[in-house]
């Protein structure tokens, strides 16, 4: 069973530019996790979709951050424009649908972006 | 609100010597999820335990042990005999289900450095 994989590995890109993070779960799992962790500090939830619903989106930083999870498959994570404060490694984990939390995350490799 | 709180930020060790990580939370629900997660310098987190609110049995896998104390709402990881090839960043998490979901809430994550 393939794990979560996210792509790319790694991005720079200028302030004011756009970026676009993809992540694709392990087959069959509907929850889909994004966190981020900022230089050196603590890996902080951004936004949690079932299929293709967002249901949880409370950790999300701003406007310039858009995620989608078209047809419950893949998710995106799209910041624009971004800014020097939105570097950091973006993880991805994915779950299968289960009640409580129990919840077992298994994550991403993570993106890491850096803004100049 | 959920806390979890890593005091120690790193931690540089001698092969074989033992080593315990803290780990104290903080949550006002009854029922939750306790997690450790392990980040090798290639960037993944790895799932190493996960452990519920009512379950205060300590657990033993391999080198690897976990103490956990509901009276101090601590969760502390100790690696016995410990090896270079533990070296990597160690983080603790806490799961409370909300009903829209299971976003976990980490701690600063602990570097465990482990030196011949």
């Amino acid at each position: 069973e393939a794990g979560v994989t996210q792509f790319p590995s790694h991005s720079v890109i200028e302030k004011g530019q756009t970026v676009t993070l993809r992540c694709d779960p392990i087959s069959g799992h509907d929850n889909l996790y994004w966190y981020r962790r900022v230089m050196g500090k603590e890996i902080k939830f951004l936004l949690h979709f079932v299929k293709e619903s967002k249901q949880d989106e409370s950790g999300m930083p701003n406007n310039r951050f858009l995620a989608e999870r078209t047809g419950g498959t893949y998710s995106t994570l799209k910041v624009q424009p971004a800014e020097l404060e939105d570097s950091g490694v973006y993880f991805c984990a994915s779950s299968r649908r289960t009640s409580g939390s129990k919840d077992e995350q298994y994550f991403g490799p993570g993106t890491r972006l850096t803004v100049t | 609100a959920q806390k979890v709180t890593q005091a120690q930020t790193e931690i540089s060790v001698v092969e074989k010597e033992d080593v315990t990580l803290d780990c104290v939370y903080e949550t006002r629900d009854t029922t939750y999820y306790l997690f450790w997660y392990k980040q090798p310098p290639s960037g993944e987190l790895v799932f190493l335990i996960r452990r519920n609110s009512f379950d205060e049995q300590n657990e033993i896998s391999g080198r690897y042990s976990w103490n956990f104390q509901k009276s101090t709402s601590s969760f502390n990881f100790t690696i016995t005999a410990s090896q270079v090839v533990d070296s990597a960043v160690y983080f603790c998490a806490l799961s409370v289900f909300t009903g829209g979901g299971n976003k976990l809430t980490f701690g600063t994550g602990t570097q465990l450095k482990v030196e011949l």
